[in-house]
């Protein structure tokens, strides 16, 4: 079946620039994941939601970025003005209810110049 | 808080080499840990995991063992094949695999012939 796909996959932003990255998770799970992965380190944890619900933004790095998953579905994050320090890969990832083993996409490299 | 600490890498073995990746965790509670492949061009895909201690995990040859004495869940893999380059991430989950994961920085393996 279908995994959890993210479009763009590349996105190149001109600093100052706001850019919405989206995720589209595995249909009927029930939570989703966003993670930033810098060059050569390990995803790091951003948001989770369980259905519409954001019950987690700690991991969020500044009020720049900002996510929604309005119907339970579909997942953006957006991230306004963007800074060269939010160049990264930025991860989605769902999961079911049943196992909770989380199911990543590819991912969206953003670059910011 | 909660945190993985991994070997460095990068690992280069010839084929049918014995493999280990170090992987020791802090966290409160009980973790489940996770072992996390991420293949040249792909997205991050689960390997193997454990959920309490004394478990071992095991998937495609690889094993790691929950060990709680040692906070330890070494990566082990007796014979090394070509194919199983790619960067290994080890992780944690603080709930039983709901909750977000924090991963280790990652051990990039080249497998040579």
């Amino acid at each position: 079946g279908a995994g959890v796909s993210q479009s763009p996959r590349y996105k190149v932003a001109k600093r100052g620039q706001d850019v919405a990255l989206r995720c589209d998770p595995i249909s009927g799970h029930v939570s989703l994941f966003w993670y930033q992965q810098a060059l050569g380190q390990g995803p790091e944890f951003l948001t989770y939601f369980q259905n519409e619900a954001q019950l987690d933004k700690s991991g969020l790095p500044s009020d720049r970025f900002f996510a929604e998953r309005p119907e339970g579905s579909v997942s953006t994050l957006k991230i306004q003005r963007t800074q060269q320090e939010d160049s990264a890969v930025y991860l989605c990832a769902s999961s079911s209810s049943d196992t909770y083993e989380q199911y990543f996409g590819p991912g969206t490299r953003l670059t910011v110049t | 808080g909660d945190s993985v600490t991994q070997m460095e890498g990068p690992v280069t073995l010839s084929e049918e080499a014995f493999l280990t990746i170090n992987c020791t965790y802090t966290a409160t509670g009980y973790p489940s840990l996770f072992w996390y492949v991420q293949y040249p061009g792909e997205g991050l895909q689960l390997l193997l995991k454990a959920t309490k201690a004394d478990d071992k995990g095991s998937n495609k040859g690889f094993e790691a063992t929950y060990r709680k004495e040692t906070t330890s869940f070494h990566l082990e893999k007796g014979s090394v094949q070509v194919s199983d380059s790619a960067v290994y991430f080890c992780a944690l989950s603080d709930k039983a695999g709901a909750n977000n994961l924090f991963f280790g920085t990652g051990t990039r393996l080249t497998v040579i012939p």
